[in-house]
């Protein structure tokens, strides 16, 4: 059971704008930054959020974070197939970092 | 360009010990706050061990406190994570990371990771 909840699908068709939830509690995402990963298995995970919205450099403009409260989301518009793989969110919870458990994006 | 290599991983007896390495270049290692995380198979990703830039703060996932030990050498821009009394379930990818920015704590950059895989 990871602290964080996240839904374990989604999906979209090319082009569509589609969101991913992260849930949490005031230990973790209620007063601390999110983060977000994409991570194909068998490749090393790659960081698309941090600090709850901001991109590091090379991360398309498509992938967008917010959060409010105790919770998060990652957007991705004009959804390509190439999006297609699993994503994390993460946060800082108490001396400890925190994970969703992951949710795997299918391109239709 | 950023570059972490993990090695030291392999194939281990319950009870035993390991110590995995994570060489970095590319950046100015003694500036970043470093973490090791890992994925066990099927499973989704999970914390392990963080460590600051001077090493003055340190922090572990529960699951394996007291018996592993993160450091790192900035002389050698190298990090460490020191592994004994391993279970199955520490079966597992390991990576190393390097925080976004400095000053941040979190995951950003990480390494291709390396197997460990504890089994008699």
């Amino acid at each position: 059971q990871s602290v964080l909840t996240q839904p374990p699908s989604a999906s979209g068709t090319p082009g569509q704008r589609v969101t991913i939830s992260c849930s949490g509690s005031s230990s973790n995402i209620g007063r601390n930054y999110v983060y977000w990963y994409q991570y194909l298995p068998g490749a090393a995970p790659k960081l698309i959020i941090y600090r709850n919205n901001q991109r590091p450099s090379g991360v398309p403009d498509r992938f967008s974070g917010s959060k409010s409260g105790t919770s998060a989301s990652l957007a991705i518009s004009g959804l390509r197939s190439e999006d297609e793989t699993d994503y994390y969110c993460a946060a800082w919870d108490d001396y400890s970092w925190v994970f969703g458990g992951g949710t795997k994006l299918t391109v239709l | 360009e950023v570059q972490l290599v993990e090695s030291g991983g392999g194939l281990i007896q319950p009870g035993g010990s390991l110590r995995l390495s994570c060489a970095a270049s590319g950046f100015s290692f003694s500036s970043y706050n470093m973490n090791w995380a890992r994925q066990a198979p099927g499973k989704g990703l999970e914390w392990v061990a963080y460590i600051s830039s001077s090493s003055s703060s340190i922090y572990y996932a529960d699951s394996v406190k007291g018996r592993f030990t993160i450091s790192r050498d900035n002389a050698k821009n190298s990090l460490y994570l020191e592994m004994k009394s391993l279970r199955a379930e520490d079966t597992a990818v390991y990576y190393c990371a390097r925080a976004p920015v400095e000053g941040d704590a979190g995951l950003g950059y990480w390494g291709q990771g390396t197997l460990v895989t504890v089994s008699s």
